[in-house]
């Protein structure tokens, strides 16, 4: 089983729509949490993190749930600058150091 | 842009040499992390260098190895390329929080 999986992409939405990123991760002793995306042949930037309590960030909202071990990214109002790959990250501390375990990522094409 | 800068962008080699990439961190931040993305993958965690020392390695060959130097510039070092090398190679720098990630080199093996 992958550290980290995700919803195999890609996703073609047209604008305004709503889309949801889903993933889960294996090992329960992961910390932290984040979403990335990333643009065609360029580097991964942070989008958000993410909180058990959920957090909003404009028309993303992220969710985690531990007991689950499931991760999920909702975009409303989709635009086509969120055309994108969207990378789900978990962060694992091992012994004097961290690292960030990449899933494959969700390519979302949002059209006219 | 995040401040952390990798050289070179583009990089072509043949199986079997070998090839240095270089990474230049953030201001302050004294932690360096290597990660290799193949086409269509997530990226995956090679090493990471805290103060001059590896602290930490991901399931890379020994042939892949690195540096790090005083003022927390970093190298990547790959002997004996072989085809599967080729991949998008980025560096990431912190300071014990968010990594910050470079624009990545561009290696092709061929």
């Amino acid at each position: 089983r992958k550290e980290v999986e995700q919803d195999p992409g890609p996703f073609n939405v047209p604008e305004g729509a709503t889309v949801a990123f889903n993933c889960t991760y294996s090992n329960s002793a992961s910390q932290s949490f984040f979403w990335y995306r990333q643009d065609c042949r360029k580097e991964p930037k942070l989008l958000m993190s993410v909180y058990s309590s959920g957090n909003e960030d404009g028309r993303f909202t992220a969710q985690l749930n531990r007991a689950s071990q499931y991760i999920s990214l909702l975009i409303r109002d989709s635009k086509l600058s969120d055309s994108a790959t969207y990378l789900c990250v978990v962060n694992m501390r091992n012994s004097g150091y961290s690292t960030l375990t990449f899933g494959k990522g969700t390519m979302l094409l949002v059209s006219p | 842009e995040t401040g952390v800068t990798q050289s070179p962008t583009h990089l072509i080699k043949t199986r079997g040499q070998q090839v240095t990439l270089r990474c230049s961190s953030q201001s302050g931040h004294n932690t360096v992390s290597w990660y290799q993305q193949a086409l269509g993958q997530g990226p995956q965690f090679i090493f990471q260098y805290y103060r001059e020392e590896e602290n930490g390695r991901g399931n890379f060959p020994p042939r892949f190895s690195g540096l790090q130097f005083p003022n927390y510039s970093s190298e990547l070092n790959v002997n004996a390329l072989e085809l599967d090398d080729s991949a998008l190679y980025l560096c990431a720098s912190s300071r014990g929080g968010e990594q910050y990630f470079g624009p990545g080199t561009r290696l092709t093996v061929t």
